[in-house]
């Protein structure tokens, strides 16, 4: 079972460029998320998507867009990367929203702005 | 708004070590609680869960009872292992049913 695959697992990138986080997940889950993970702090949902088409902020979007084509991929971009983007990032799948849901992770994008 | 405050860190245990990693939360109307663990170089997996008060979790040894009255969801391990070194968040299911997670703290084991 592959579960949540993100691609790649490191990526350093200049001020200004810019970059594709890839996600896919193979449990035919609704609903998708990213979240950042800074050093000593909790993770910060970026964006979601409750189903293919339908996107939604979370507590930290600024500097991101996501894009839902097809239930299984959910990619994050980053168009004028900051040194303020350096960060791990992960995406999650679950299968509703329910409260008591579990959310299944993928292993993280090391991502470094010089 | 939701929030969730995690004792800090760093811990370091020798193993079989009693385990106690301390959680409380702040949240309106009856929240579900969670443990996530990460493992070195691996995503979060979900650890246990409570869904309501009196509740306890309990996965691998660890256990975490949900207080209400306390707003707390307190993770436990009578003997901890090596293979217990990781970072350890708890989180919480808000009215929005998204994910509010605390600062996490790192576990170390000595054998």
């Amino acid at each position: 079972n592959a579960g949540v695959t993100q691609t790649p697992k490191f990526r350093i990138l200049k001020i200004g460029q810019s970059m594709t986080l890839q996600c896919a997940q193979d449990m035919n889950h609704n609903y998708m998320y990213w979240y950042r993970q800074d050093p000593g702090m909790g993770l910060k949902l970026i964006y979601y998507s409750v189903g293919a088409g339908i996107t939604d902020k979370g507590e930290v979007p600024n500097g991101y867009n996501v894009s839902r084509s097809t239930t299984e991929d959910f990619p994050l971009r980053l168009e004028l990367a900051a040194p303020s983007q350096t960060s791990v990032y992960f995406c999650a799948s679950s299968r509703t929203s329910t409260g008591d849901e579990k959310l299944f992770f993928g292993s993280g994008t090391q991502l470094s702005v010089l | 708004g939701d929030s969730v405050t995690q004792m800090e860190g760093p811990v370091t245990l020798s193993e079989e070590a009693f385990l106690t990693i301390n959680c409380t939360y702040t949240a309106t109307g009856y929240p579900s609680l969670f443990w996530y663990v990460q493992y070195p170089g691996e995503g979060l997996q979900l650890l246990l869960k409570a869904t309501k008060a009196d509740d306890k979790g309990s996965n691998k040894g660890f256990e975490a009872t949900y207080r209400k009255e306390t707003t707390s969801f307190h993770l436990e391990k009578g003997s901890v292992q090596v293979s217990d070194s990781a970072v350890y968040f708890c989180a919480l299911s808000g009215a929005n049913s998204k994910l509010t997670f605390g600062k996490g703290i790192t576990l170390s084991v000595r054998p």
